[in-house]
């Protein structure tokens, strides 16, 4: 199984500040089936990237991915006040086909 | 638009069983692989299992020969038969839908409560 390590744990940022999350995997994964999500209390998780740098529908520019093989990278430029949530990386592999998440970071 | 609506939580003793429900809509279902991902109180997401068009699943090794996913294309419905719970199956379940690896529609989620 691909272990994600997201680093840091939590975040202090304030708003219009740049946020820089990184997911680091325990092997080398298609960078096809890399993606990173954003949760809020209460809410469903919300698809940002894809495919490592592709922008889900609706998800502004301000939010970019970036990495190959073990290490990648989310970066928020100028943090907006509802930007503050848990973001996760996520990983899918097709032999055997399964999926793992990262712990999260919280950004606060 | 995508709709995904859970159903089927609620409380169960340890050891009981309990089958969630995810009806869908807006989408051609059918041609979609369709997946659980679940968040314990104060944990992060842990995928559960997912389920190909073909109608194959798999599942994780925490839930593995316990639970059984399964898909009736022609109501548009997934379903989660889920045996032998524990405590530590205590969580909001989503239902969502994969493409290219990633799960870009949600559910608002259903809660399973496993308790004495």
């Amino acid at each position: 199984e691909v272990v994600l390590t997201q680093s840091p744990d939590s975040l202090s940022l304030s708003p219009g500040e740049r946020a820089t999350l990184s997911c680091r995997a325990s092997q080398t994964i298609d960078s096809r089936y890399f993606a990173w999500y954003q949760h809020k209390p209460g809410q469903a998780p919300r698809l940002l990237i894809s495919s490592t740098s592709t922008r889900a529908t609706g998800i502004p520019d301000r939010f970019s991915g970036s990495g190959s093989g073990t290490d990648f990278t989310l970066t928020i430029n100028r943090l907006g006040p509802e930007d503050f949530a848990t973001y996760y990386c996520q990983q899918y592999t097709d032999s055997p086909p399964g999926c793992t998440f990262g712990q999260g970071t919280k950004l606060e | 638009e995508v709709q995904l609506l859970e159903s089927g939580g609620g409380l169960v003793q340890p050891g009981g069983s309990l089958r969630l429900s995810c009806a869908a809509s807006g989408f051609d279902f059918r041609r979609y692989t369709m997946g659980w991902v679940r968040q314990a109180p104060g944990t992060g997401l842990e995928w559960v299992s997912a389920i190909f068009s073909s109608g194959s699943p798999h599942y994780s090794d925490s839930v593995r020969d316990r639970f059984t996913l399964s898909r009736d294309n022609s109501k548009n419905t997934l379903y989660l038969q889920m045996t032998s719970l524990t405590a530590g199956d205590t969580a909001l379940y989503y239902c969502a839908r994969r493409v290219e690896g990633a799960f870009d529609n949600w559910g608002q989620g259903t809660l399973v409560t496993v308790s004495s």
